[in-house]
């Protein structure tokens, strides 16, 4: 069984730049949620979808967006970069909603210059 | 919104001893609580959870406890190996708002 994948990996962007970053979950799961990692602030909520609705939302500016498809795959944006925005980005894929029996992807490193 | 507090950010214990993490929460209407383990440079992994009708939950070495009242529940780690050196979270959730993580403790197994 396929695991959660994050695309790309790696990304170096510019400020004022925007960003989109990938996410496919685990087949059958259909709720994707959208964390912020970063050595200060550790692990930061941003968005939860569940079958192409967004459930909730963190404490996040609106240049942070998201969208999920039909297939369950997620898409998350962020718009007019910041340095700030450097973080690790990771979405779990769980099978209901609520933050139950969260997979982790291996995350995609966003690098702001 | 849900506060989740974890301790000690930093934990160093000799190979074979005992790992206690300790973390509270503040909204009680919060009713699952996992634990993840972070080894470094890779995803965070679903190691225990606990739903909030259960008091203990035990998976080989680790356990997790659990305090409605007190709103508190901690992460136990027996015989400690060098393998379970990693960073863990914990975090509460289960509602509307997702899962509020702790901010994490660094767990260093000295041989």
């Amino acid at each position: 069984k396929a695991g959660v994948t994050q695309t790309p990996r790696y990304l170096i962007k510019t400020r004022g730049q925007q960003v989109t970053l990938s996410c496919s979950p685990i087949s059958g799961h259909r709720s994707v949620s959208w964390y912020q990692q970063t050595p200060g602030q550790g692990l930061q909520f941003l968005f939860e979808y569940f079958s192409e609705t967004q459930r909730n939302k963190g404490n996040f500016p609106g240049r942070f967006s998201g969208r999920q498809f039909s297939n369950s795959r997620s898409e998350m944006n962020v718009s007019t970069l910041e340095l700030g925005d450097s973080a690790l980005y990771l979405c779990a894929s769980s099978l209901i909603s609520l933050g139950y029996g969260y997979t982790f992807g291996s995350g995609t490193r966003l690098t702001v210059v | 919104g849900e506060n989740v507090e974890q301790h000690p950010s930093t934990l160093s214990v000799q190979e074979g001893d005992s790992a206690v993490i300790k973390c509270t929460y503040s909204d009680s209407a919060s009713n699952y609580f996992p634990w993840y383990k972070q080894e470094l440079g890779k995803r965070p992994q679903l190691i225990i959870d606990i739903r909030s009708n259960v008091g203990e939950k035990k998976d080989q070495r680790i356990a997790v406890t659990l305090n409605k009242t007190a709103k508190h529940f901690s992460l136990h780690i027996t015989e400690t190996q060098p393998e379970d050196s990693a960073v863990y979270f914990c975090a509460a959730g289960g509602g509307a708002d997702g899962l509020t993580f702790g901010k994490g403790t660094h767990l260093i197994i000295q041989p």
